[in-house]
């Protein structure tokens, strides 16, 4: 168990629709990553969040956003929904925010939009 | 070209075999190895850190990197059916971002 939560394990929503996944860091961890994990393109990084603020953004769509919260959890919220979102969605976390940082994953979340 | 690239396999080898992985990158910025070891449906655990040329051991795993050829590799010694998952390079390029293979498909046959 690496110690990072994440909720739903599972979501089914339809085209057009707006989902929130939710993500609990490690005990003292303060960044949080979210990656997406299709199989066609691999793991893919949307945004790192260190203490509250945004500290690195990768291939996030304007469709998506996140935030994290003052108790360090974080929320990445997908709207508009399509079916290519459909894809495993990971939570990280790191002790830091640095370069080299030690990624610590969750379980996922499996997004299925029909 | 992508920066980081990875032999998607699948790859099967008989238990007890040793096992080369493989990924080879393109950005020549100060860059941090890792190796992730992904069982089906599980997020990624990471397996072995280095940052430097030559070798790091770990049990029964060895990361290699060749910064010269741009070159990694992930060797596991005496493999175990339970070695049987999907295995991600993953390269920091001195940024926070973490640049991911596409992952090599490992089954080890009993």
């Amino acid at each position: 168990d690496s110690g990072v939560t994440q909720t739903p394990k599972h979501l089914i929503t339809a085209t057009g629709q707006r989902v929130t996944l939710r993500c609990s860091p490690r005990s003292g961890d303060l960044s949080v990553y979210w990656y997406q994990q299709s199989l066609d393109q691999g793991l893919q990084f949307l945004i790192q969040y260190y203490n509250g603020e945004e500290r690195a953004k990768g291939n996030i769509l304007e469709r998506f956003s996140a935030q994290q919260f003052p108790d360090l959890h974080s929320e990445l919220n997908l709207s508009s929904l399509e079916l290519g979102d459909s894809a495993l969605y990971f939570c990280a976390s790191s002790v830091g925010g640095s370069q080299g940082e030690k990624l610590f994953f969750g379980s996922g979340t499996q997004l299925s939009v029909l | 070209q992508k920066e980081v690239e990875q032999d998607p396999g699948p790859l099967s080898v008989p238990e007890g075999a040793i096992v080369s992985l493989n990924c080879t990158y393109s950005n020549s910025a100060f860059q941090y190895f890792m190796w992730y070891r992904q069982y089906s449906r599980k997020g990624p655990e990471l397996l072995m850190y280095t940052y430097s040329s030559g070798n790091k051991e770990d049990g029964r795993f060895t990361a290699q990197v060749d910064k010269s050829s741009k070159y990694i590799s992930l060797f596991i010694r005496d493999s175990q059916p339970s070695d049987s998952a999907t295995y991600l390079c993953a390269i920091n390029f001195g940024n926070e971002k973490l640049t991911f293979g596409t992952g090599t498909r490992l089954t080890i046959i009993p």
